[in-house]
């Protein structure tokens, strides 16, 4: 059965670094989503992804935080300046109608 | 807004001891209701949904859920729980089509004890 994947599954980074996280959606699937969940916190949404463009965004997601398909297959996931508080588990999920399928996801942590 | 309030923050249970897991959410329009699990170390799993119809929704590994309009509510229940059912259990909302948000509760962990 296929699955999306994410890579790396732990990241470790430095306040102020640019970090990317990097998803595999299933193949047929068009519309891509980021999430997050903070330790102890609801996963929250943060992007969808349809058509090579944004269609909607939280108000988590703000200029720091950007979204890419660069090809046929990833969809990736940048934050330019990364905070403390950008430490959680990212999830990246992927849908082609009513479902959302949900990667293993990466945890950040933010030095 | 979206919101969904799951009422259990951890639940502990024997094996074959029924489960009932509460989930109410709040939203003005059409609705689509899934639940989720997380299985220790791995990732999010759809277990069930609903979207119209009936709403007695049965789903994976002998869960069902049933969505109660009148009391904004879709509790998953299982008669008789096991070991492996040990995992942390996540409802979520959507605004319906085929490109949306979904809205979670904060998560159930429930523990069977063998």
């Amino acid at each position: 059965e296929p699955e999306v994947t994410q890579t790396p599954s732990h990241q470790v980074t430095q306040m102020g670094q640019e970090v990317i996280l990097r998803c595999v959606p299933i193949s047929n699937h068009l519309y891509f989503y980021w999430y997050r969940q903070i330790l102890g916190q609801k996963v929250e949404f943060l992007v969808s992804f349809y058509n090579n463009e944004i269609s909607e965004k939280s108000e988590i997601f703000d200029d720091q935080f950007s979204v890419e398909r660069p090809d046929g297959s990833n969809f990736t996931l940048k934050i330019r300046s990364t905070k403390l508080e950008d430490s959680a588990m990212y999830f990246c999920a992927s849908g082609n109608s009513d479902t959302q399928y949900f990667g293993p996801g990466t945890r950040l942590t933010v030095l | 807004a979206q919101s969904v309030s799951q009422h259990n923050h951890h639940v502990i249970l024997s094996e074959a001891a029924s489960l009932e897991l509460g989930c109410n959410y709040s939203y003005g329009g059409t609705v689509n209701l899934f639940w989720y699990v997380q299985y220790p170390g791995q990732h999010l799993q759809l277990l069930l949904k609903y979207f119209s119809g009936d709403p007695l929704v049965k789903g994976i590994k002998g869960f069902e859920a049933e969505f109660i309009k009148s009391k904004f509510s879709f509790n998953l229940r299982k008669p008789s729980v096991q070991w492996s059912d040990t995992a942390e259990y996540f409802c979520a909302v959507g605004s319906g089509g085929s490109n949306y948000k979904l809205t979670f509760g904060k998560g159930t962990l429930l523990t069977v004890n063998p």
